[in-house]
């Protein structure tokens, strides 16, 4: 259980187009999704908190025009890189905070793959 | 603030050479202490969560502690498919959000 996956795994494309990230929690329902990016040998960088049906919560130093988050259900999240840079290029990773089921309450966030994201 | 540091950055070990792995932590009201693991290019895999001092979790051949101000990953008898960078993050009263150490690159030679 707690499977989340993210489409595609690996991008490239060219600078100054929009990319678009998807993260989908499987076999349960995410009320907060979060968003990450990591660079070589680095720890996770926390981008945004995003709860489903409502505006997402940005990091300091994160441009919310840049990096648009859509949490449209409760078991997916998109990340769109808007006007893409070489600067962008990084590994960017979702984690999902799976929803109160019964007695059970979940602290733990479970991440998908990652996406490799190189802008040329 | 909540912060996290981890010690050492890197460890090198041969194979059945046991060790520790610290996370050290300061955090207003705990709501979880976690461990991950992460291999090259992949995502977080979730290993242990710990709320209280004193408690003790195993998988395997890892074991996590925790204390009022840290916590250890204990590793015994590795093998090889043990490397990987571990990862500590706590969540603190009222927040959603992790906070997480640099990690500690774990490499076990056969």
């Amino acid at each position: 259980g707690a499977v989340v996956s993210q489409h595609p795994s690996w991008v490239i494309c060219k600078s100054g187009t929009s990319v678009k990230i998807e993260c989908r929690s499987l076999d349960f329902q995410a009320t907060t999704m979060f968003w990450y990016r990591q660079f070589p040998k680095q720890s996770l960088m926390l981008m945004a908190t995003s709860n489903e049906g409502s505006k997402a919560t940005y990091e300091q130093g994160v441009e919310k025009d840049k990096f648009l988050i859509n949490h449209a259900s409760l078991t997916l999240s998109t990340l769109t890189v808007t006007s893409a840079h070489p600067e962008d290029s990084s590994f960017y990773i979702c984690s999902a905070h799976p929803r109160v089921s019964g007695s059970v309450v979940y602290n733990e966030q479970f991440f998908g793959p990652g996406t490799r994201l190189t802008v040329l | 603030e909540d912060q996290v540091t981890q010690s050492p950055e890197a460890l090198r070990l041969q194979e059945g050479e046991s060790s520790s792995l610290n996370c050290s932590y300061t955090v207003s009201g705990l709501r979880g202490l976690f461990w991950y693991r992460q291999d090259p290019g992949k995502g977080p895999e979730f290993l242990f969560t710990l709320y209280s001092a004193g408690e003790e979790k195993e998988k395997e051949r890892l074991k996590a502690t925790l204390t009022k101000k840290e916590s250890f990953l204990h590793i015994t008898a590795p093998k090889p498919e043990d490397s990987a960078t571990y990862l500590c993050a706590v969540r603190g009263g009222g927040a959603q959000k992790l906070v997480f150490g640099q990690g500690t690159r774990l490499t076990i030679n056969p």
